[in-house]
């Protein structure tokens, strides 16, 4: 099993502000990884597949990067709607896995 | 316009036998490259992938979770099954149905049920 380890659990930053997340995968899972933003009492929705790529309706804000076993998430200046969770989920090996997620709180 | 929705009980006791509905519209799950399944999220934790059929009748499952489950379709009525044996404390969570199209990500999702294992 592939597991997705993303850091920090936690990021605190202010409305403006530039965001790096981190997904690490226990072994390469190529450019199969994707991104996903959770609100409170919300489903995931899809912000990014296969590495880069921006889902439908996603601001150009948020962008994905990486290959291999490291990958990245960019929020390049933060809006009060991108405060939530973030999920990375690789579809490279069965069985398909999520990362335990980061928090992108208000600072 | 392509929705799911999740239908259950929300307490189960524990030992007890879960059975998810997924009711979907917008689209056929015996169209190819179609699948649907279903991911868990316990209160405050991370997303769990659980199971997946697709529109050939594959299956699969969680490993960690394959021993108690079963996953099945009715596509004359836009539905899929999940059950689940034994169910326990631990397995108390959101479930979530999902469309997966040609072995993508997860654009559609259901808007969750909350099923509690308790006594």
């Amino acid at each position: 099993e592939i597991v997705l380890t993303q850091s920090p659990a936690t990021l605190s930053l202010s409305p403006g502000e530039r965001a790096t997340l981190s997904c690490r995968a226990s072994q390469s899972v190529s450019s199969y990884l994707a991104w996903y933003q959770q609100k409170p009492g919300q489903a995931p929705r899809l912000l990014i597949s296969d590495t880069s790529n921006r889902a439908t309706g996603i601001p150009a804000r948020f962008s994905g990067s990486g290959s291999g076993t490291d990958f990245t998430l960019t929020i390049s200046s933060l809006e009060p709607e991108d405060f939530a969770i973030y999920f990375c989920q690789q579809r490279k090996n069965w069985p398909l896995t999520f990362g335990q997620g980061t928090k992108v709180e208000i600072k | 316009q392509i929705t799911l929705k999740e239908s259950g009980p929300t307490l189960v006791k524990p030992t007890q036998t879960l059975t998810l509905t997924c009711t979907f519209s917008g689209f056929s799950l015996s169209t190819s490259g179609v699948a649907v399944g279903w991911i868990r999220q316990p209160p405050g934790k991370a997303l769990e992938w659980i199971a997946l059929i697709y529109w050939n009748d594959n299956k699969h499952y969680s490993p960690s979770l394959n021993s108690r489950l079963t996953i099945t379709k009715d596509t004359s009525k836009n539905q899929v099954v999940l059950t689940m044996t034994n169910m326990d404390p631990v397995d108390t969570a959101t479930y979530y149905c999902v469309l997966r199209r040609d072995d993508r990500f997860f654009v559609n999702w259901g808007q969750g049920t909350l099923v509690i294992v308790s006594s």
